[in-house]
């Protein structure tokens, strides 16, 4: 089983639609968590950090729920520029490691 | 502004060679990554740093080396370079190792392919 898993897609939605991503992940000592977008094997570049409480940025948002051990991305009223790879990444700072899930593609659709 | 740098951006060779792909960052960070990225896989961690002369392995640092004698750069080395070597290699750093703001910037990637 891998370490940080997500639902590789692909999801095609049509502009508007609002779409969640799902990431699991299996380290405990977990205590960093992020989501990063990465277009076309470009590099990744941050989107969010994820805070225990869940936290917002205009049309993302996203969810932790550590007992479950679990992280979430709603991306509401989706845009063409949406359309990328959704990296889920979890860290544990103890061992100074990041792990990387393989990725969620987005795809949106006129 | 701070910046992260790599190159070559894309390099062919032969298998067998010596290979070395760099990675300057100049936000003064301590800590450095490097990273391969395969189709149908995430990043995978090769080596990192978390200052001058610290290296550490990764997942999967057979066949890679890296060094650290300043903190802008951490050369990637393929010592005798393989066909399973093929891949988009990335570096990053980042300024803590610990919090929640301990994201990674990630340089532009350089293309190896080994024939």
């Amino acid at each position: 089983r891998k370490e940080v898993e997500q639902d590789p897609g692909p999801f095609n939605v049509p502009e508007g639609a609002t779409v969640a991503f799902n990431c699991t992940y299996s380290n405990s000592a977990s205590q960093s968590f992020f989501w990063y977008r990465q277009d076309c094997r470009k590099e990744p570049k941050l989107l969010m950090s994820v805070y225990s409480s869940g936290n917002e940025d205009g049309r993302f948002t996203a969810q932790l729920n550590r007992a479950s051990q679990y992280i979430s991305l709603l991306i509401r009223d989706s845009k063409l520029s949406d359309s990328a790879t959704y990296l889920c990444v979890v860290t544990d700072t103890n061992a100074g490691k990041s792990t990387f899930g393989d990725g969620t593609t987005l795809t949106v659709k006129p | 502004d701070a910046e992260i740098t790599q190159s070559p951006r894309h390099k062919i060779t032969e298998t067998g060679r010596q290979v070395t792909l760099a990675c300057h960052q100049t936000w003064n960070h301590n800590n450095m990554f490097w990273y391969r990225q395969d189709l149908g896989h995430g990043l995978r961690l090769i080596h990192y740093s978390y200052g001058v002369q610290d290296t550490n392995k990764g997942e999967v640092s057979d066949g890679y080396s890296v060094s650290r004698s300043n903190t802008e750069d951490l050369p990637l080395t393929l010592e005798s370079a393989a066909s399973s070597q093929t891949s988009v290699y990335f570096c990053a750093s980042s300024s803590q190792r610990t919090g929640a703001r301990n994201e990674q910037f990630f340089g532009p990637g350089t293309r190896l392919t080994v024939l």
